[in-house]
């Protein structure tokens, strides 16, 4: 399983847009890249997932380099609950599963 | 749906007890795992099914037994309590695909004295 690198913490301000990159050297090609969200004392939470190029649902956009050696998890226009830690993975999408959940990124959005 | 539920929220042991962690799912998924996480530290795997009466190890299985009797519960079991377990864990469910997204319980609190 490919490990990924991400900032360990970001500071943003509400209204602005913010950017997390996630390196992913080792990614394979059957690997899907994957964000989640965690609040303090709750369970992570599922953003968004793309293979390749751009996807965009009602949360957030990824940005997928045609290498797919990292991505760009963005969120338009942060607002104070916005404040989390964001968590890039590499999944196995094929048959069995493993995740690897590394430190992930502290974004605290600032009023 | 409920989606992932987790018993119980809170839980204090004496070092040698032992003790099951409950988890449930009610939307039919083929795979459920385990993670513990620990303070300023992300999610380690400790098992995980990818079916009723399928299981594997993950990263850190030592002291942990898991069972998958049926597809709704996958209880992980602490067999003698150390304070090296002393952790939030979680729960989680997923479908087969093709979008492999993982539905997270709220966690259970333990604490090993």
């Amino acid at each position: 399983l490919a490990k990924t690198t991400q900032p360990i913490s970001m500071d943003s301000y509400e209204g602005q847009e913010v950017n997390i990159t996630c390196s992913h050297n080792n990614i394979a090609t059957n690997d899907y890249i994957t964000w989640y969200q965690q609040f303090p004392s709750q369970g992570p939470r599922f953003i968004i997932q793309g293979y390749k190029t751009k996807v965009t649902n009602e949360v957030a956009s990824l940005f997928i380099p045609a290498d797919r050696k990292s991505s760009t998890l963005s969120l338009p226009r942060v607002s104070l609950s916005d404040t989390a830690v964001y968590y890039c993975l590499v999944v196995q999408n094929t048959g069995g599963f493993k995740t690897i959940f590394g430190a992930g990124t502290r974004l605290f959005v600032k009023a | 749906n409920a989606g992932v539920t987790q018993t119980p929220k809170f839980q204090v042991l004496k070092t040698g007890q032992s003790m099951t962690l409950q988890c449930a799912q009610d939307m039919n998924h083929e795979y459920m795992s385990w993670y513990r996480q620990d303070p300023g530290m992300g999610l380690r795997l400790i098992h995980y099914s990818v079916g009723a009466g399928i299981t594997d190890q993950g990263e850190v299985p030592n002291g942990y037994n898991v069972s998958r009797s049926t597809t709704e519960d996958f209880p992980l079991r602490l067999l003698s309590a150390a304070p090296s377990q002393t952790s939030v864990y979680f729960c989680a469910s997923s479908s087969s695909g093709p979008v492999f997204t993982q539905y997270f319980g709220p966690g259970t609190r333990l604490t090993v004295l």
